[in-house]
Formats: C-alpha cells, sequence, structure tokens
C-alpha cells in the first residue's frame, strides 16, 4: 500500500456527462499531482499543488478542472470531456515539491464514450 | 516534450539472467527516478538517484547516473517472473517533472 488512494479505479462516461476522480493521501505530504498516462503516450504531469495553491497547470483543456481542498485531499472535476480523454489518471504525492519522491496511487481507468 | 527516454522500448528476458535498461533526458535535472507499472496498475517508485550521486543500490536493483552523458541506466539482476512490468525513468528539474515512454521487461520463467 502505497498510502495514496483515488477513487473511483474505473469510470465510463458519456461525452456529456459531468463526473469527478478523487485522490487522498495519508502520508502527510505537502504537495500533490494529477498525471495522465495514455495507451501510447510518455506518462503526462497534468497540475500540481503545493501546500493547497496550483503552482502548475501544464497547458491542460478547461475540461478539466482540479481542486485542493486541503493537502490530503485533491480532485479532478471532468465535463464535456472527449473520447481521446480516455486514460489512466494517476494521483501522486510528495512530503515536497520538487526535491522529494513521490507516491503514486492506483489510477483511475477512464474510459468516454 | 518528452524529456526522459527509455531504450529499449521492450526487453525479454529468461529467469535468472540480469535486465538493464537505459534513460536518456536532454536538460539539467535535480533527480532521477525509475518507476515500475504493473499492467493496469499505478506506478510504484523504485528508487531516486540525485544529480550529486553517480550510484544507488536498493535490493537487486542498481542505478547508475551520468550527468555528463545525461543518462542513467536500471540493472534488476537475478530477474524473477514477477519483475515483468514497464518500468519508467522520471526527471525531475526546476517546478515540472517528466516521464518516458518506458521499457516493457518481459520475464520468462
Amino acid at each position: 500500500e502505497t498510502g495514496v488512494t483515488q477513487t473511483p479505479r474505473h469510470l465510463v462516461m458519456g461525452m456529456t456527462n459531468k463526473k469527478s476522480l478523487k485522490c487522498e493521501q495519508h502520508l502527510g505530504h505537502n504537495a500533490m499531482y494529477w498525471y495522465k498516462q495514455s495507451a501510447k503516450k510518455p506518462l503526462e504531469l497534468m497540475f500540481v499543488y503545493n501546500f493547497k495553491e496550483q503552482t502548475e497547470n501544464n497547458s491542460v483543456p478547461s475540461r478539466f478542472s482540479p481542486e485542493c481542498p486541503n493537502s490530503s485531499h485533491l480532485f479532478l472535476h471532468l465535463h464535456t470531456l472527449q473520447p481521446e480523454d480516455s486514460a489512466l489518471y494517476l494521483c501522486a504525492s510528495s512530503q515536497e515539491f520538487d526535491t522529494d519522491t513521490q507516491y503514486f496511487g492506483p489510477g483511475t481507468r477512464l474510459t468516454v464514450l | 516534450s518528452q524529456q526522459g527516454e527509455e531504450d529499449p522500448q521492450a526487453l525479454s528476458i529468461q529467469e535468472g539472467e540480469n535486465a538493464t535498461m537505459n534513460c536518456s533526458y536532454k536538460t539539467s535535472i535535480n533527480n532521477l527516478q525509475w518507476y515500475r507499472q504493473n499492467s493496469g496498475r499505478g506506478l510504484v517508485h523504485l528508487i531516486l538517484i540525485r544529480s550529486n550521486e553517480r550510484e544507488k543500490h536498493s535490493g537487486r536493483l542498481r542505478v547508475t547516473l551520468d550527468t555528463s552523458k545525461k543518462s542513467s541506466s536500471l540493472l534488476i539482476t537475478a530477474s524473477r517472473a514477477a519483475d515483468t512490468a514497464s518500468y519508467f525513468c522520471a526527471t525531475e528539474g526546476n517546478n515540472d517533472m517528466r516521464f518516458g515512454a518506458g521499457t516493457r521487461l518481459t520475464v520468462k520463467p
């Protein structure tokens, strides 16, 4: 167990749906991350939160909206997604940003129909 | 743009043999990390090596880093069938982290 949990593990949604991915870390870390892993592409960093403040938005479309209400929880709100958004979405956390090891959750497998 | 690039893209060996995977990158880094991903599951952190380190060991894993050549290698000794997975290197610079496409390792029993 890595101490980082993600729900749901699998999600199928239509292009007009609104859904949210949840990530929770039980490690007392200060930084949290959202990554996207598509089938034939390298892992892509999407968002970074450091002490609940967003420090990076890696040119992610606005149909992805992150929320970090506290240092233990991270959400990714999804709306009007496209089929090419189907991927594995991974959450990670680290004690501090930029210098520490990141610990990953199991991911949410998202399919957009 | 993609930073870490692993090679080979796929590697198939027999149980008991050693497996070596390489990673090259383009810009300055603070550290480099290796991860394993089993099929359909999240990433598992293996080892972190800082830019001022040249070699680190963890169990059957040995990682080297050559900052002059901007490359790293991951050696898995005495491989087991359970080592079958994809292995990624990730480079961490200032305010960014980049993953390569990974090496798919298959260890045949």
